[in-house]
């Protein structure tokens, strides 16, 4: 079935270091993704996009990329702040005939100042 | 801020008692979804509101779920006869239309706890 899922629960990183969080999905229909960032308490937040006709797009200190051939999506974030310790979902927008997403499981990024 | 509005933020109840949760999205979304996010769980799909469109309730878990919209304002998710397993965080999130390259912008949730 379909699914979308993270390789690592939890990733560690020094304050100043670059993160990079991966995501796999199995749909090779998706045709769009996203990630967010979701603080405790609140809900998921945007952080970029990208389409399936691309296989790179940036943001401030964030970068997607996009292998359609391996169907893997990672997010980038330069220097990495502790304000951006929080749970990163990639989600997959599976078919343009429906509204809904797929999320994975997740990742934990710690910040260590 | 104009972001989506939850309410309540909290809601306790006992087992067998029906629950009604309320989402006001971002003005001029035509698009409206619910999501369920299990404790330390991605989001998983419950349903969706596009305009005028019959909704897509394919990911409503049993018939004790169910969901309304008036126009393209106001939605709420009732949970019938409520079980230990319902509790979970009720995201709601709405887009401009329904369809790829919208991103979903999320309001902060309902964490319900059924005792």
């Amino acid at each position: 079935g379909e699914s979308v899922g993270l390789h690592l629960p939890t990733l560690s990183v020094q304050e100043g270091d670059n993160s990079i969080i991966n995501c796999a999905y199995s749909n090779s229909a998706s045709d769009y993704f996203i990630w967010y960032k979701q603080e405790s308490g609140k809900g998921p937040q945007f952080i970029i996009d990208i389409r399936s006709n691309m296989d790179k797009r940036q943001g401030q200190r964030v970068t997607v990329l996009l292998n359609k051939t391996v169907k893997h999506l990672s997010l980038q974030i330069a220097a990495t702040q502790p304000g951006d310790s929080a749970v990163y979902f990639c989600a997959e927008h599976g078919s343009s005939n429906t509204g809904k997403l797929i999320f994975g499981q997740g990742t934990t990024l710690q910040v260590k100042p | 801020g104009a972001g989506v509005s939850q309410s309540p933020s909290n809601k306790v109840t006992e087992k067998g008692k029906d629950v009604e949760l309320r989402c006001d999205p971002i003005s001029g979304h035509t698009a409206l979804y619910w999501y369920r996010q299990r404790l330390g769980q991605g989001l998983e799909f419950l349903i969706y509101f596009q305009g005028n469109s019959a909704p897509d309730k394919s990911g409503l878990p049993s018939d004790r779920f169910s969901a309304e919209r008036t126009g393209e304002s106001v939605s709420t998710l009732t949970i019938q006869r409520t079980q230990q397993e319902d509790s979970a965080v009720y995201l709601c999130a709405s887009s401009l239309v329904s369809v790829s390259n919208q991103p979903q912008h999320f309001g902060d949730g309902t964490r319900l706890s059924i005792l």
